[in-house]
């Protein structure tokens, strides 16, 4: 099973800051990585998928790079809406596995 | 609208089954794998069973490997996932996805005597 870590568990930034999401697997995955957006008490919401393609619905200021086994997702300017949970899941090897989460919160 | 609809959620005791059930509308559900996927506190996400567009192919998770079955009838539109020997452990919020783009609201599962 790949396993999927995130870092930092935790970020808080300001609004109209820029917020950097650390994603790594323990073995390569290729591209064939997502991220997804969770805010209380909703499901998921596929956010990026194929490490850099951004979902219908979300803005320009979200944007994911890396392949293989690192992974980042940047929100360049925070807004409001944007404090929630962000999940890293890859679908290269079954069981498809998601991270831990990482927690962006108001500074 | 695009939409998935989770039934059949509730508390049942250890060892026990449940059946839940999703319904889909507003899209292909005949083109699209589809999923179950839940979520505990403690353990987080977990992709716990998929099974492809025309049911002919299925996969699970180890842990619900025997015990949970994936199935789908397209004529209904309805993906469908039987619980059985459940356990404290398989207490979560559960919820059905096609692909990865369109989810459920998710149906609360609990397990407990």
């Amino acid at each position: 099973e790949i396993v999927m870590t995130q870092s930092p568990a935790t970020l808080s930034v300001s609004p109209g800051e820029r917020a950097t999401l650390s994603c790594r697997a323990s073995q390569s995955v290729s591209s064939n990585l997502a991220w997804y957006q969770q805010k209380p008490g909703q499901a998921p919401r596929l956010l990026i998928y194929g490490a850099s393609t951004r979902a219908t619905g979300f803005p320009a200021r979200f944007s994911g790079s890396g392949s293989g086994t690192e992974f980042t997702l940047t929100i360049s300017s925070l807004q409001s809406e944007d404090f929630a949970v962000y999940y890293c899941q890859q679908s290269n090897n079954w069981p498809f596995t998601f991270g831990p989460g990482t927690k962006v919160d108001i500074k | 609208e695009v939409q998935l609809v989770e039934s059949g959620g509730g508390l049942v005791q250890p060892g026990g089954s449940l059946r839940l059930s999703c319904a889909a509308s507003g899209f292909t559900f005949s083109s699209n794998w589809m999923n179950w996927v839940r979520q505990a506190p403690e353990t987080g996400l977990e992709w716990v069973a998929n099974i492809h567009p025309d049911g002919s192919q299925k996969s699970y998770v180890d842990s619900v490997k025997g015990r949970f079955t994936i199935s789908r009838d397209n004529a209904k539109t309805s993906l469908y996932l039987q619980m059985n020997s459940l356990r404290a452990e398989d207490t979560a919020v559960y919820y059905c996805a096609a692909g990865v783009s369109i989810w459920g609201q998710g149906t609360l599962v609990t397990v407990s005597s």
